[in-house]
């Protein structure tokens, strides 16, 4: 399988402690984006990497999220002090972009569903 | 107001018929996107279009920019066809196309 894949799948936590998610785009993929989806929404930008850079930061990501890429090609999402309202699903996506103003069709993974008790 | 309406929210029609879920914006876009999202999460590109009309099997999308609106159609719609389809906007600036989303149209089919 050869499409964007999200580990894990299904998280539950307590208030309090830290979580973190993978994201595996596709493989030749350049762009990468965090998005979250609480029940009966749409999505929310959380941040792009291009490559290893981290281009863009939503003000929905709070001092106790973290993402990073390293090497440009999986990325983590780090929560530190899970809170209830951090219960959502949490999207990866990922593009292959060429140009600076041109968009280009974004492919997402299954998402992890995180439950915060 | 949301930068990204759709409407219905949710539409529940029988097998077979025609089904339009519409789309309306108020910032300018570098494209529109319509995505399908099935029970459990995943979702799904359907078409990326930034002018006129564009088709896919029994989908068809078309796109206003002038009226910033937006149209997804099923003809001879199916029990498959089920689930929330999803209106984004892309805005391209300096590779990054964040893409804003509407709150999805929940589709369900009747046999």
């Amino acid at each position: 399988d050869t499409g964007v894949s999200q580990d894990p799948r299904h998280k539950i936590t307590k208030r309090g402690q830290n979580v973190t998610f993978r994201c595996d785009p596709i493989s030749e993929h350049n762009r990468l984006y965090w998005y979250r989806q609480t029940l009966g929404q749409g999505p929310e930008f959380l941040t792009y990497f291009q490559n290893e850079a981290q281009l863009e930061k939503s003000r929905l990501l709070s001092d106790r999220f973290s993402a990073e890429r390293p090497k440009g090609s999986f990325s983590t999402l780090e929560i530190q002090r899970t809170e209830q309202g951090d219960s959502a699903m949490y999207l990866c996506a990922s593009s292959l972009g060429l140009g600076r103003e041109t968009s280009y069709e974004q492919y997402f993974g299954p998402g992890t569903r995180l439950t915060v008790t | 107001k949301n930068e990204v309406e759709q409407s219905p929210q949710n539409l529940t029609a029988q097998e077979g018929e025609f089904i339009t879920i519409n789309c309306s914006y108020s910032v300018g876009i570098s494209a529109l996107h319509w995505l399908q999202q099935h029970p459990g999460g995943g979702i799904v590109s359907l078409f990326m279009l930034s002018s006129g009309k564009k088709k896919h099997g029994r989908l068809i999308a078309t796109i206003n920019i002038q009226e910033k609106h937006s149209s997804l159609h099923i003809t001879a719609s199916h029990p498959r066809d089920s689930a929330v389809y999803i209106c984004a906007v892309g805005r391209a600036n300096f590779g990054n196309e964040k893409l804003t989303f509407g709150t999805g149209t929940r589709l369900t089919i009747i046999p």
